[in-house]
């Protein structure tokens, strides 16, 4: 499995865009780069994923450079209730999937 | 879209009973769901993999005794967490993966799991 680098924490402006990077300088060639979100006390939930051409839904906008070695989501007008942890996972078909870390984004008034 | 129904949402027992945590999968069969645990100010960790009509596959370092898993149908997998201890007290989440390729994998809203 591929590894991942995301920032442990992110500060945001409520109204501004959001920007978390992840790095996933291993990635393979059929791994898709999934996002999820944790928000407190909660189960995952699913925001969106690519695997080499950008991505964009109601949610957010995931942004793979050519290499594929790293990729930006994108929350374009951050609210106060995408406070969460933002998780980045290279996955592949039916593989089980692993949480590393994640980024804690706050959101601030 | 996918939506996977966790219960209860929390629970209190007392050391020694145990404890069984359900996870359904509403709108859709998943041959295939998966049990997560998440301590305070951690990420989630992986602790099984609940296939259809077979054993499941654990994590190493889970006691597979402790924790039973049982998937007797395509919409419902349930953890046992038996002869409950203070340590295990945690997040227990589930997740399943509809079968279509890619689409993702949706998540139960996880069970708090108090053990006095």
């Amino acid at each position: 499995d591929a590894k991942t680098t995301q920032p442990t924490s992110m500060d945001c402006a409520e109204g501004r865009a959001a920007n978390l990077p992840c790095n996933h300088s291993t990635i393979s060639g059929n791994e898709y780069v999934y996002w999820y979100r944790q928000i407190h006390s909660q189960g995952p939930q699913y925001i969106i994923h690519g695997l080499k051409n950008n991505e964009t839904n109601e949610m957010a906008s995931l942004i793979i450079t050519e290499d594929r070695k790293s990729s930006t989501l994108i929350l374009p007008h951050a609210t106060l209730r995408d406070t969460a942890v933002y998780y980045c996972i290279p996955i592949q078909g039916a593989q089980k999937l692993v949480f590393g870390q994640g980024t804690r984004l706050t959101i601030n008034p | 879209g996918a939506v996977v129904s966790q219960h209860p949402s929390w629970v209190i027992c007392k050391s020694g009973t145990s404890v069984k945590i359900e996870c359904r999968s509403l709108d859709f069969q998943a041959t295939t769901m998966f049990w997560y645990r998440q301590f305070p100010k951690q990420s989630l960790m992986l602790m099984a993999t609940s296939n259809e009509g077979s054993k499941a596959t654990y994590e190493q370092g889970v006691e597979k005794d402790k924790f039973l898993i049982n998937h007797a149908s395509l919409t419902l997998s349930t953890l046992t967490v038996t002869s409950a201890h203070p340590e295990d007290s945690s997040f227990y989440i589930c997740s399943a993966r509809e079968g279509r390729a890619n689409y993702g994998y949706t998540f139960g809203s996880g069970t708090r799991l108090t053990v006095v």
